[in-house]
């Protein structure tokens, strides 16, 4: 079954750190390009962070730009979101998501772990 | 950035009905480039169409999207009850990738 699992989330203060990671299983990793996205509480969807198959390819949201930083392990089949300098907008339930390799479109999502930024 | 709008912001129809949902974008969109996903509560999006009309793997064929340049349109030809949820657009053609703000469909 194809399944990507996302962990890492929680509550943090303004200032602070976390880490996201997302499992990749039942797909080749490797073949895909990744994405990060989040939806605060009520919202809608909002493009993060996007890597290609071998990290030589990456782009950012402007809003996170500078403070979140992607990057994958592909012998671990693994995704990553370093978030540094979180802001309470930064509160959001973030979903890591695979891009079709030949359409880009977003094919698979993982269920996300949320992420709260309070003092 | 490209900016999409979704209209209208909710739809009220009863099951059985023809649902049509637009998304406008603030420029040009490839139209390899757009895809609509279906997210109902508690749960991750899911892709239902890519490429402005090729539905996604499994996706029933009352789904079908449409359109070019700035417009798109995403049809539900006869509302089934498990199509009551949001609607997103998105374009993956230019960064950063964009979402539309939504277009909840509720039963009337």
């Amino acid at each position: 079954e194809v399944q990507l699992v996302e962990s890492g989330g929680g509550v943090v203060r303004p200032g602070g750190s976390l880490r996201l990671s997302c499992a990749a299983s039942g797909f080749t990793f490797d073949d895909y390009a990744m994405r990060w996205v989040r939806q605060a509480p009520e919202k809608g969807l909002e493009w993060v962070s996007g890597i290609n198959w071998n990290g030589g390819s990456i782009g950012y949201a402007d809003s996170v730009k500078g403070r979140f930083t992607i990057s994958r392990d592909n012998a671990k089949n693994s995704l990553y979101l370093q978030m540094n300098s979180l802001r309470v907008e930064d509160t959001a339930l973030y979903y890591c998501a695979r891009a079709h390799y030949t359409t880009g479109a977003f094919d698979i999502w993982g269920q996300g772990t949320m992420v709260t930024v309070s003092s | 950035e490209i900016v999409l709008t979704q209209s209208p912001g909710t739809l009220s129809l009863s099951p059985g009905e023809r649902a049509t949902l637009s998304c406008r974008a603030s420029q040009s969109v490839s139209s390899s480039y757009l895809a609509w996903y279906q997210q109902k509560p508690g749960q991750a999006p899911r892709l239902l169409i890519y490429g402005t009309s090729s539905r996604a793997t499994g996706i029933p064929d009352r789904f079908s999207g449409s359109g070019s340049g700035t417009d798109f349109t995403l049809t539900i030809s006869r509302l089934e009850p498990e199509d009551f949820a949001v609607y997103y657009c998105q374009q993956y053609g230019s960064s950063p990738w964009t979402f539309g703000q939504g277009t909840k469909v509720e039963i009337k």
